[in-house]
């Protein structure tokens, strides 16, 4: 399968906790996103990378929220000292730009779902 | 400030006949609009998409319909199949953002189709 994926399927951590998902994109993918969806609401853009480089943060992205792309392959999302407020779904997509201004399909992951107690 | 709105949670319709999903949106640099269809503990599937160049875009069960000037745009299965079941997503992007093509998604509509 070459579709998105993405590690782990289920986190469940105390609030303050530190934790880190994984998300490997379709392999010649040169775009990666990050999004966060809560229940009843649809996705919500968090941020995205054109290969290593992060180019966009939403305001949602509070500072404890870092994620990097290392070579432009596959990237993690860290979020430190958790909170209940992070409880959510986050997912990952990716998407081929063949030019700066494209318009393309986002493919996405199963997403990792995180509860914080 | 919702940039995109699907205004019925949910819709339930028979099987065989045609389901007609609905999506509105309010800033008009939107240029490319998406539909994915998500089921439970699964990441959304893209569907189909259409530009703001056309005005309808088909694609087997499947067609999208955009009135740029109503700023609307409507899903439209035909015929509708049990396995159609499923939170259906409207999204949309635009080039001024960064020209990163970010999502901005609506709230979703659940559509059941009864056998």
């Amino acid at each position: 399968d070459t579709g998105v994926s993405q590690d782990p399927r289920h986190k469940i951590t105390k609030r303050g906790q530190n934790v880190t998902f994984r998300c490997d994109p379709i392999s010649e993918h040169n775009r990666l996103y990050w999004y966060r969806q809560t229940l009843g609401q649809g996705p919500e853009f968090l941020t995205y990378f054109q290969n290593e480089a992060q180019l966009e943060k939403s305001r949602l992205l509070s500072d404890r929220f870092s994620a990097e792309r290392p070579k432009g392959s596959f990237s993690t999302l860290e979020i430190q000292r958790t909170e209940q407020g992070d409880s959510a779904m986050y997912l990952c997509a990716s998407s081929s730009s063949l030019f700066a201004g494209a318009t393309e399909t986002q493919y996405f992951g199963p997403g990792t779902r995180l509860l914080v107690l | 400030d919702q940039q995109v709105k699907q205004n019925s949670p949910s819709l339930s319709v028979q099987e065989g006949r045609i389901s007609i999903l609905n999506c509105d949106y309010t800033n008009s640099m939107f240029d490319y609009f998406l539909w994915y269809k998500k089921y439970p503990a699964e990441g959304p599937t893209f569907l189909i998409s259409i530009s703001s160049i056309k005005d309808k875009n088909e694609d087997g069960r499947f067609t999208v319909f955009l009135n740029k000037s109503a700023k609307h745009l409507s899903l439209h299965i035909v015929p509708s199949q049990p396995g159609d079941s499923a939170v259906y997503f409207c999204a949309a992007t635009a080039l001024i953002y960064n020209q990163g093509g970010k999502l901005i998604f609506g709230q979703g509509t659940e559509l059941s189709v009864k056998p």
